[in-house]
C-alpha cells in the first residue's frame, strides 16, 4: 500500500521562478493538509483541501501561493515569483475523514531551496 | 492565542537509559494532542495520540504519553531508549472538529550515545 507520495523531493529554483509541489493521498483518503517546515521550526499549517475544495487555508501566504486538488490527479501546491525566504520543506498529508477520526499521514516531503 | 511548547531542543540520553519529552500546550478547550517522530529526510510518524478517555495512552515502539489537564501537559516517555530512537520528536494539538490544523511545537532532538 503506497503512502502519502510527494514529487519532487527536491526542488531548485532561482528567485522570481515558480515552483509546483505535488501529493498524491493515501488510497482512500479524500482530505489533504500541506504545511511548511522551516528551518529549526516546527511545521507550519497552511491549507486543507477535499477534492475540488479548498476547505481551510488560514495558513496560506495572501500572496504567491495557492494550491488545487483537482477531481483527478494530485494535489497541488504553487508558489509564484518564489523569494529565499520559501525556502523549506513542504509536507503534505492526508486523512480518510476529518481530523478527529484519525491521524493525519503524512509524506516524506518536497525540500526547495531558493537560490 | 493557541501554542506548543518543547522546553527542549536537543536532548541526549545512554542507550537503555529512560526518556521523558516534555510538551506544555495553551488551548482554549481540551485539544486533541499528538506526539510525532521525524527521522533525518523523512516525514513524520504517529507515534500516539489522545482524544479522550485514560489519559495514559499507549503508542508505537513501546512509547507512552500521560495527559495531564491540570498541568496542561503531554509528555512522552519511553522505559528505555534504542539507539533506533535517535529522531526528532514533535508534539501537536488540534482542536476538537478541527480541520486538521494542527498546531506544533518546534520539536526536541534526540540523540541517543552507546
Amino acid at each position: 500500500n503506497a503512502g502519502v507520495m510527494q514529487n519532487p523531493r527536491h526542488l531548485v529554483r532561482r528567485r522570481g521562478q515558480e515552483a509546483r509541489l505535488r501529493c498524491s493521498p493515501m488510497k482512500g483518503h479524500s482530505h489533504v493538509y500541506w504545511y511548511r517546515q522551516l528551518p529549526e521550526e516546527g511545521l507550519k499549517f497552511m491549507v486543507y483541501l477535499q477534492k475540488e475544495n479548498i476547505i481551510d487555508e488560514s495558513g496560506m501566504p495572501k500572496e504567491r501561493f495557492s494550491a488545487e486538488f483537482p477531481k483527478e490527479g494530485p494535489s497541488i501546491l504553487r508558489i509564484q515569483q518564489v523569494v529565499r525566504g520559501d525556502s523549506a520543506a513542504y509536507f503534505c498529508a492526508s486523512s480518510p475523514g476529518e481530523l478527529n477520526t484519525g491521524e493525519l499521514f503524512f509524506g516524506e516531503g518536497s525540500r526547495l531551496t531558493v537560490l | 492565542a493557541q501554542s506548543v511548547t518543547q522546553p527542549d531542543i536537543h536532548i541526549t540520553v545512554s542507550e537503555g537509559a529512560s526518556l521523558e519529552l516534555r510538551c506544555n500546550y495553551s488551548y482554549g478547550a481540551t485539544p486533541y494532542l499528538f506526539w510525532y517522530v521525524q527521522s533525518p529526510g523523512q516525514g513524520l510518524q504517529l507515534l500516539l495520540k489522545y482524544f479522550s478517555g485514560d489519559t495514559l495512552v499507549q503508542g508505537i515502539k513501546g512509547f507512552e504519553a500521560e495527559f495531564k489537564r491540570s498541568q496542561s501537559s503531554f509528555n512522552l516517555r519511553k522505559p528505555s531508549v534504542h539507539w533506533s530512537d535517535a529522531a526528532e520528536y514533535f508534539c501537536a494539538v488540534g482542536a476538537r472538529g478541527s480541520q486538521g490544523n494542527l498546531i506544533f511545537g518546534k520539536g526536541t532532538k534526540l540523540s541517543v550515545k552507546p
